[in-house]
């Protein structure tokens, strides 16, 4: 079955902790992205990727890291999370104009 | 940069009855413009899009048109059943560099009453 998959799917974790969101496509998409959903300001992109060791920042990347060693795998790096950093986050993979979400990440930073 | 307007951001409506969500797009170097459907727990997945250089198209149930001059698109469902409950999400996109960027707007939660 074609998907993105992201782990964990809910996360608590305390400020400055550092830690990773895996994402993981198997599609063979070119393209991947990481977006965050905060109420009321529907989905900002964080970070994209137009193949593997080639990245970019998008709208909001403040506070964030990525890679993009293989194809796959996109994973998204808070190295010293903030409480404003509580959101909702979605991997996405794309062919095309076409995106595919992944089922989402809820983090919460205390 | 693109800016994204979404009108409204809830609704309600009878099942059976039809919903509108309007948005706005300010860079006319958009052309392509995907709409989306988030059910709850679940990530937005694609359910119909529209191309600059068409201004009306219909899958079953949904339909999207487009105005370019005025910036503006649409999304139509007919005959609203509760499946349709969900949060919706316009997007206007263009090519950057190789890569389609996008912006979305900032959803419509849509809920069809029995």
């Amino acid at each position: 079955e074609a998907q993105v998959t992201q782990n964990p799917r809910y996360l608590i974790t305390v400020t400055g902790k550092k830690l990773t969101v895996t994402c993981s496509q198997n599609m063979n998409h070119e393209y991947m992205s990481w977006y965050r959903q905060d109420p009321g300001l529907g989905l900002r992109q964080i970070y994209y990727s137009m193949n593997v060791e080639v990245t970019d920042k998008g709208d909001v990347p403040e506070g964030y890291k990525v890679s993009r060693k293989e194809k796959r795998n996109f994973p998204l790096i808070l190295e010293s999370p903030s409480p404003n950093q509580t959101s909702l986050y979605f991997c996405a993979s794309s062919f095309a104009e076409t995106q595919y979400f992944g089922p989402g990440t809820r983090l919460l930073v205390l | 940069g693109e800016n994204v307007e979404q009108h409204p951001s809830t609704l309600s409506v009878q099942e059976g009855d039809s919903a509108v969500i309007k948005c706005t797009y300010s860079d006319s170097a958009s052309n392509y413009f995907p709409w989306y459907k988030q059910e709850l727990g679940k990530g937005p997945q694609l359910i119909i899009d529209i191309r600059s250089n068409v201004g009306e198209k219909k899958d079953q149930r949904i339909a999207v048109t487009l105005n370019k001059t005025a910036k503006h698109f649409s999304l139509h469902i007919t005959e609203t059943q509760p499946e349709d409950s969900a949060v919706y999400f316009c997007a206007a996109s263009w090519d950057s560099g190789g890569y389609q960027k996008v912006t979305f707007g900032i959803g419509t939660k849509l809920q069809v009453i029995p």
